[in-house]
């Protein structure tokens, strides 16, 4: 079945550490996005990717990292940097932007313990 | 800046009830917009895409209108069933079609 893949789906993190979320898809997407959940703020866009090797940050990237090495992976480091980073993050693709329709993943939920 | 309103915020019909989830936006000049189901904890379930061109698009039992002008869309879920009960999340691209911009979404609860 082709989709994206989030792994894992729960994460924790300790004060002080990077962590980094996978997301994989086989749809053969050129684009690809990182979103934040959290209550009440809805969803907030943190970087997106066009074509590998390239990537923009979206509006909130700060205390955030990606690479785009290969076209089906776009990992997100979330680092030391990221002062509140307990929240639910979604990634997508979609094959040229979002003029076409968009796919999203199950989700990661980070902790910070 | 384009922004995205989905009234209500919640909602809670019986089964078997016909019901409407509405959507709006600010900026009427939009590309497409599509809408997705949420589960509890899980990720964004595509439900359906409607371009700018069309007025509406019809999958099962779900039934989007699109009314550009106005800078509304409207889901209509026919014979609602306690399986629809999700929250229900509208999004409209950027102009540059790098972002989609969310509403909140509507929180649906149907009741046996």
């Amino acid at each position: 079945d082709g989709g994206i893949t989030q792994s894992p789906k729960y994460l924790f993190r300790k004060e002080g550490q990077n962590v980094t979320l996978s997301c994989e898809q086989n749809l053969n997407h050129d684009a690809m996005y990182w979103y934040r959940q959290d209550p009440g703020q809805g969803l907030r866009l943190i970087y997106y990717s066009q074509i590998v090797n390239d990537f923009q940050k979206g509006d909130i990237a700060e205390g955030y990292s990606v690479s785009r090495e290969k076209k089906e992976s776009f990992p997100l480091t979330v680092t030391s940097a990221q002062k509140n980073p307990t929240a639910f993050y979604l990634c997508a693709s979609s094959e040229q932007r979002f003029y076409t329709e968009a796919f999203f993943g199950q989700g990661t939920r980070l902790t910070v313990v | 800046k384009q922004e995205v309103t989905q009234i209500p915020a919640a909602l809670s019909v019986p089964e078997g009830e016909n019901l409407v989830l509405n959507c709006s936006f600010t900026d009427s000049a939009i590309y497409n917009l599509q809408w997705f189901r949420q589960d509890p904890g899980k990720g964004l379930t595509s439900l359906l895409l409607i371009q700018s061109s069309q007025r509406e698009q019809t999958s099962g039992r779900l039934n989007a209108s699109l009314d550009k002008s106005s800078g509304r869309s409207t889901l209509y879920i026919a014979a609602s069933q306690p399986g629809d009960s999700a929250t229900y999340l509208c999004a409209v691209p950027n102009q540059a079609g790098t972002a989609l911009i969310f509403g909140k979404g509507t929180t649906l609860s149907v009741s046996s």
